[in-house]
C-alpha cells in the first residue's frame, strides 16, 4: 500500500535561516506529489506541485521541491524563511486507483514549521 | 482568501443530532472531494463527485454520513447521528480533473459533545 512519510513532526528554524522539509513515499508507479500549508485555522493552500519532468519544482513565496525517484523523496526547501512561514506543511501523494479511473489522495501527518525571530 | 467556500466555520451539536455542512467549489471545478482532519493530522477520505455524480465513498459514508453536489446549489455534507468520533474538521476540496491538484476550503469545524 501507498503511504507518505513526513519523519519529522516538529521543525524550528530562525527567521533568516535556509529550509527543508522532509517527505519519503512508497509507491511502485509514478506519483503526483503536492506539499500544502495549513496555516491556524485555515484549510490547505497548495505550495507547490510534481507531474512530472524537471525533477525541481518552483512553487509560490520563494519555496522548492526535489522529487527523486530513486530515494522516493520530495523534499521542500527554502533558502531564507520568514516568520510568516510558520505553520504545519502537508506532503500528499495522488495515485490512481486499483482498476478504476479515480485518484486517491494519501497525506503525511504534517510538519509544524516555527520560525523564531 | 479559498475560492472553495465552506460554511459554516464552526459547528456545535449534541450527540445524535443531525450536522449539516456546505461547500461551493471553485467556478468550474465538476470534481469535488470531502475529507475529515482529525485533531493527529489523520485525514480521512469520505466521498467525492465528479459532475454531481457520487465517484467513490467509504463504507463509514454510506451509513450515517449523506453527501450531495447538485447542479446549481451547493454542495453538502450531513450526518445523520453525529456521534463524539466525528469531532473534527471537515475539509471540502474542488478540482478540474481528479488527478490534479486540489483546491480546499478552510472547512468546517465540527464538535460534538
Amino acid at each position: 500500500a501507498q503511504s507518505v512519510t513526513q519523519p519529522d513532526a516538529r521543525v524550528t528554524v530562525s527567521e533568516g535561516a535556509s529550509l527543508q522539509l522532509r517527505c519519503k513515499y512508497s509507491y511502485s508507479g509514478t506519483p503526483y506529489l503536492f506539499w500544502y500549508v495549513q496555516y491556524p485555522r485555515q484549510g490547505l493552500q497548495l505550495l507547490l506541485k510534481y507531474y512530472s519532468g524537471d525533477p525541481v519544482v518552483q512553487g509560490v513565496n520563494g519555496f522548492e521541491a526535489e522529487f527523486s525517484k530513486s530515494n522516493s523523496s520530495f523534499h521542500l526547501r527554502k533558502a531564507s524563511v520568514h516568520w510568516s512561514d510558520s505553520a504545519v506543511y502537508f506532503c500528499v501523494l495522488s495515485i490512481r486507483n486499483s482498476g478504476g479511473s479515480n485518484y486517491k489522495l494519501t497525506f503525511g501527518k504534517g510538519t509544524l514549521l516555527t520560525v523564531t525571530p | 482568501n479559498s475560492k472553495v467556500i465552506q460554511t459554516p466555520r464552526y459547528l456545535v451539536k449534541g450527540q445524535g443530532q443531525k450536522a449539516k455542512m456546505r461547500c461551493i467549489p471553485e467556478k468550474g471545478h465538476p470534481v469535488v472531494f470531502w475529507y475529515q482532519q482529525n485533531k493527529n493530522n489523520e485525514f480521512k477520505f469520505l466521498i467525492n463527485f465528479q459532475n454531481q455524480e457520487v465517484l467513490q465513498q467509504i463504507d463509514m459514508t454510506e451509513k450515517r454520513f449523506s453527501a450531495e453536489c447538485p447542479s446549481n446549489s451547493p454542495c453538502s455534507l450531513e450526518i445523520q447521528s453525529s456521534e463524539a468520533g466525528d469531532s473534527a474538521l471537515y475539509l471540502c476540496a474542488s478540482s478540474l480533473r481528479v488527478d490534479s491538484d486540489y483546491t480546499f476550503g478552510s472547512g468546517t469545524r465540527l464538535l460534538v459533545i
